[in-house]
């Protein structure tokens, strides 16, 4: 079975600074994908950004980036230039390539960007 | 865009009562999901549906139920509900498509069983 950690219950960080959240994951495969999703306040969850584990080369989306670590099983996402939109819960995330995959989230980090 | 409601934000019921949660996405999706939501544990899922009146049990589909009659709505059912049942719930779908495993999620119904 496929485990997500995210160790860090909460962080906060200034406006316009990077934060890092960190992730790690515990699989035996070798074909997946990585995810983080964002959930605001009262509002729907949305996708991130996603990594193919087969890709060597970091997915990035505007001003998220993340640091795949293959080999340690690791998975961070880091935000640059932060907004005060970008206080939310995010969510760390697994799924084994297939048609019929299911996702495996972590516990969720609470950011707080502070204006 | 993808369009995932679901019937209600909030919700409260009576321990012992029949609860229906209903959920309905816009975007012809094979794949849907039934999550919930609680602090300190994450997402964890309950049921899903890779078709029309097919499901299969996630990590916890203890006391519920699930029925998908249409492809565009899922439902998920509390046969008598629980006060450990209090929870966010989260529906969400996602397409068979090539390189497509985005699950798209709707608003959330937070249930208190009282």
């Amino acid at each position: 079975a496929q485990t997500v950690t995210q160790s860090q219950p909460e962080m906060s960080v200034q406006e316009a600074e990077t934060v890092t959240l960190s992730c790690t994951y515990d699989t035996s495969e070798n074909n997946y994908y990585l995810f983080w999703y964002k959930q605001p306040p009262s509002r729907q969850m949305i996708l991130v950004i996603r990594q193919e584990a087969y890709k060597q080369q970091n997915a990035t989306e505007n001003r998220f980036s993340v640091n795949f670590q293959k080999a340690a099983k690791s998975f961070s996402l880091k935000i640059s230039d932060s907004q005060l939109g970008d206080t939310a819960m995010y969510f760390c995330a697994f799924m084994l390539t297939g048609a019929n995959s299911k996702l495996t989230f972590g516990k969720g980090i609470t950011l707080s960007v502070r204006p | 865009d993808v369009k995932v409601t679901q019937s209600s934000r909030y919700l409260v019921k009576r321990t012992g009562e029949k609860v229906f949660l209903e959920c309905v996405q816009d975007m012809d999706h094979e794949n849907m999901f039934w999550y919930r939501q609680d602090p300190g544990l994450g997402l964890r899922l309950i049921y899903f549906s890779y078709d029309v009146k097919m499901k299969e049990k996630g990590d916890i589909p203890e006391g519920y139920s699930v029925s998908r009659e249409k492809k565009e709505r899922f439902s998920l059912i509390l046969e008598s509900a629980s006060t450990n049942q209090t929870s966010m719930y989260l529906c969400a779908s996602s397409t068979l498509g090539q390189g497509s495993y985005e699950q798209y999620f709707g608003p959330g119904t937070r249930l208190t069983v009282t």
